[in-house]
């Protein structure tokens, strides 16, 4: 079964540092989201990307979030200088269609910024 | 109002006992709506969509309420391996943005 992959599973970073978290979603698929989920907390969006662009953000995606496809696999979130509240679980998904169903999630990058 | 409103649990239950998760919504707008379950520290994974008509997967069933904004779900016949957090989701104004809720946990117990 196709899966999407995350790199790496674990991250721990200094205050103020900046980091990547990389993401090769399913091959055949067209939209890209990055979730994050604080320890204990929902599940919350951050991005959904589609056509090289960002198509919605929410009010946590500021500007220290950016979100990239360097090439035909990746899919890379930015955190350009982290703080201790990033702190948190990275999902990236991804789906074939602009419906919400087929969405895939893969395992997750789990931040700690120290 | 929280988007998506859940039972926080956790709901302790025996081997085979039936059990109900409840979730309300608060975007009429929502198009898609969905159960999720996540193990501890793992990704969320797909349980099953939810139409207006309800619908099943074996031992799981959905429900959904588009005028009380009000989505179900039961398990029957719980099993061990059914522990873990159960997810309500909506989608946002747009088609494929999903909003969880916060969970409610389920521990099935021998």
């Amino acid at each position: 079964e196709p899966e999407v992959t995350q790199t790496p599973s674990h991250q721990v970073t200094q205050m103020g540092q900046e980091v990547i978290l990389r993401c090769v979603p399913i091959s055949n698929h067209l939209y890209f989201y990055w979730y994050r989920q604080i320890l204990g907390q929902k599940v919350e969006f951050l991005v959904s990307f589609y056509n090289n662009e960002i198509s919605e953000k929410s009010e946590i995606f500021d500007d220290q979030f950016s979100v990239e496809r360097p090439d035909g696999s990746n899919f890379t979130l930015k955190i350009r200088s982290t703080k201790l509240e990033d702190s948190a679980m990275y999902f990236c998904a991804s789906s074939e269609s602009a419906r919400a169903t087929g969405y895939t999630f893969g395992s997750g990058t789990r931040l700690t910024v120290v | 109002r929280k988007e998506v409103e859940q039972d926080p649990g956790p709901f302790n239950v025996p081997e085979g006992a039936t059990v109900a998760f409840n979730c309300t919504y608060s975007n009429s707008a929502s198009q898609s709506f969905f159960w999720y379950r996540q193990d501890c520290r793992k990704e969320p994974k797909l349980l099953m969509s939810v139409y207006s008509s309800g619908n099943e997967d074996g031992r799981f069933t959905a429900q959904l309420n588009r005028a009380s904004q009000y989505i179900s779900l039961l398990i029957r016949d719980s099993k061990l391996s059914d522990s873990a957090t159960y997810l309500c989701v909506v989608t946002g104004g747009g088609y494929n943005k999903l909003i969880f809720g916060a969970g409610t946990r389920l521990a099935v117990h021998p």
